[in-house]
């Protein structure tokens, strides 16, 4: 049972190139999403996706986008890296919404923009 | 901004120890959660209070809540070693659904053996 499955674990980007983050999960789960964690921060909410279908934006979307491609799986995309987006990046996934169900975390993705 | 506010931001005790955790928050909320991340992995959900509950047990986990305070507390009975961690409070914001959920800074645990 692999649960949250996050590529790459590591990559390295020059300011201006574009990358995907992918994200899939094997639990079934309906709401997915995407956080940054910086040094000495909680995590902050990028995107999320309520449902298949579905997203919507957190607390800081700017220079990012997301696609839920089918139940499983949910894409970030940096289409201009910046510097002030290195950061690791998390995925999680809950059976419904959070107000009654924990999320479920992959190991995360570590970006560095240069 | 941050709604989670996790007090201390770090400790350090000797194992067997109990460990202490606090957080405040700002707004109405459905429930609050705690959860652990060892170096370099994902968060990994410890316990749920929900808020009409004042406290919960999960084996050597503690957590208060107290709505009219807007803090909760994580208590580690008797701790390990492998308890050594960061820490954090996470609230679902009601206002939008419940999704966008809040994490504190974290408080970070040193157990030394």
């Amino acid at each position: 049972n692999a649960g949250v499955t996050q590529t790459p674990k590591f990559q390295v980007l020059k300011t201006g190139q574009s990358m995907t983050l992918q994200c899939a999960q094997d639990m079934n789960h309906n709401s997915m999403y995407w956080y940054r964690q910086d040094p000495g921060m909680g995590l902050r909410l990028i995107y999320y996706s309520a449902s298949e279908g579905t997203t919507d934006k957190g607390e800081v979307p700017n220079g990012y986008n997301v696609s839920r491609l089918n139940k499983r799986e949910f894409s970030l995309r940096l289409e201009s890296a910046a510097p002030s987006q290195t950061s690791v990046y998390f995925c999680a996934s809950s059976a419904r919404t959070v107000l009654d169900q924990p999320q479920h975390f992959g190991d995360g993705t570590r970006l560095s923009i240069l | 901004s941050q709604q989670g506010e996790e007090d201390p931001q770090a400790l350090s005790i000797q194992e067997g120890e109990n460990a202490t955790m606090n957080c405040s928050y700002k707004t109405s909320i459905n429930n609050l959660q705690w959860y652990r991340q060892n170096s370099g992995r994902g968060l990994v959900h410890l316990i749920l209070i929900r808020s009409n509950e004042r406290e919960k047990h999960s084996g050597r986990l503690r957590v208060t809540l107290d709505t009219s305070k807007k803090s909760s507390s994580l208590l580690i009975t008797a701790s390990r070693a492998a308890d050594t961690a960061s820490y954090f409070c996470a609230t679902a914001d009601i206002d939008t659904g419940g999704f966008k959920t809040i994490f504190g800074a974290g408080t970070r645990l040193f157990v030394k053996a």
